[in-house]
């Protein structure tokens, strides 16, 4: 069955970079993107970014370029987020998604569990 | 961006009853070349990932009930659950994905 598995919980001070991961399992890696969906503390979805797990290619969301980088380990089936320069108002619950191909965007048939991210001093 | 704007941000409806969330977007969302409509819905139940129900607009993710239903075109889009069940309380997303992503403020729905 498809799964994605995705890293522990992040405490990181303001300043910091974060790097957490998703390993997918189940189906094959290379047919499905993956992408980063963050939730803060009672607030909506916020989609971070795509990569095409064939060519590695990324997209991100516009108010997080520059701070952000989605890669991926085809060897393990494994995507990674990595986020840097880390505030306060990034705290939240990281989610990876499996992406279903529709000839333009993606939407998501399989999360992972979650991960919380919590930046204080 | 594609803006995706939901109403209500929260209704509170009797177990049995219709309930029905809207969705609408900052522009067409209908794609010319396979006629369809790039939206997709979500439901949320606390402290669990989002789950899919409806991906092009108006067809049900397999195991869904079918008290669950999309329709819409164009930049205008409806959820409807046709009888609420108590399972069914939980914060609904719509979103995009006609160009990169983009999702609603979410509606939360509870029972009354």
């Amino acid at each position: 069955q498809v799964q994605l598995v995705q890293s522990g919980t992040e405490v990181k001070k303001p300043g910091a970079s974060v790097k957490v991961s998703c390993k997918a399992s189940g189906y094959p890696f290379s047919s499905y993107g993956i992408s980063w969906v963050r939730q803060a503390p009672g607030q909506g979805l916020e989609w971070m970014g795509w990569i095409n797990t064939y060519n590695g290619n990324a997209n991100y969301a516009q108010r997080l370029q520059g701070r952000v980088t989605i890669t991926i380990d085809t060897s393990t089936n494994t995507a990674y987020l990595e986020l840097k320069d880390l505030r306060s108002d990034d705290t939240a619950v990281y989610y990876c998604a499996r992406g279903f191909p529709s000839g333009r965007g993606v939407y998501f048939d399989y999360w992972g569990q979650g991960i919380l991210v919590t930046v204080s001093s | 961006d594609i803006v995706m704007t939901q109403s209500p941000d929260s209704l509170a409806v009797s177990l049995g009853e219709r309930v029905t969330i809207s969705c609408k977007s900052s522009q067409s969302v209908l794609y010319s070349s396979n006629n369809k409509n790039f939206v997709a819905w979500y439901q949320q139940k606390p402290g669990q990932p989002p789950k899919l129900l409806i991906y092009w607009a108006s067809t049900r993710e397999s195991g869904v009930p079918d008290r669950f239903s999309g329709s819409g075109s164009g930049t205008d889009f409806t959820l409807t659950i046709s009888s609420l069940q108590a399972e069914d309380v939980a914060i609904y997303y719509c979103q995009q994905y006609y160009t990169l992503v983009t999702f609603g403020q979410g509606t939360k729905l509870e029972i009354k």
